[in-house]
């Protein structure tokens, strides 16, 4: 089945911005809608960005999603410490399955 | 409060059974589309199944014929029959809560996950 390609790990100081790319194809992030993820270790996932791009309440602005094609990205703005974790992206596929990225470490140096 | 607790992970043989259950409260399993995820020990999220609110259920080809998703609406809990357990099926299993199918909304609510271990 498919798999979401993302980058193993990104990182930046304090402050920066970092975008994590979440590449899919036709059949699932281009026909469909993607969620993003972050996960502490040893916890469970929390849901940072769905219908590509939309907040819910209660996460900040500083975490923003978009989707074009058969990529989408997920921005965070004003790096904190508190930022690092897992980020991992969802879709459906058309094959009518789920289909998660291979998830990316942020790391804030 | 809007809550799932999963139970039932363990330590299993090769070729074991395993059931796992997903508590919920503050919401109906029934009017919603639940999923369950797994997660290896140090590897990425992995998309197991799914249960549609009309009774249709999804699953990845690595545990289809093997796993069964289903619900029972008067305890509010999902289930997850795992049959034919190899070393592979060894993850956190969390479910989790889709309020609309293929993830529109995105999976907004989570269980803490629990545990199966595949070993002899």
């Amino acid at each position: 089945q498919s798999v979401l390609t993302q980058p193993p790990s990104v990182s930046a100081a304090p402050g920066q911005n970092v975008t994590i790319s979440c590449s899919g194809s036709s059949s699932n992030i281009g026909s469909n809608y993607v969620s993003w993820y972050q996960q502490f270790p040893g916890t469970a996932p929390k849901l940072l960005i769905y219908d590509n791009n939309k907040r819910p309440s209660g996460i900040p602005d500083r975490f923003s999603g978009s989707k074009s094609g058969t990529s989408a990205t997920l921005g965070i703005t004003g790096l904190q410490t508190g930022d690092e974790a897992d980020y991992h992206c969802v879709t459906w596929d058309n094959s009518m399955t789920g289909v998660f990225g291979t998830g990316t470490t942020v790391t804030v140096l | 409060e809007v809550q799932l607790v999963e139970s039932g992970g363990g330590l299993v043989q090769p070729g074991g059974s395993l059931r796992l259950s997903c508590a919920a409260s503050g919401f109906s399993v029934s009017t919603n589309y639940m999923t369950w995820v797994r997660q290896a020990p140090g590897q990425g999220l992995e998309w197991v199944s799914s249960l549609y609110t009309g009774g249709t259920t999804y699953y990845a080809d690595s545990v289809k014929d093997r796993f069964t998703i289903s619900r029972d609406n008067s305890k509010n809990t999902l289930f997850l029959q795992m049959n034919s357990l190899t070393a592979e099926d060894t993850a956190v299993y969390y479910c989790a809560r889709d309020k609309t199918a293929f993830f529109y909304y995105g999976l907004d609510v989570w269980g803490q996950g629990t545990t199966v271990t595949v070993s002899s």
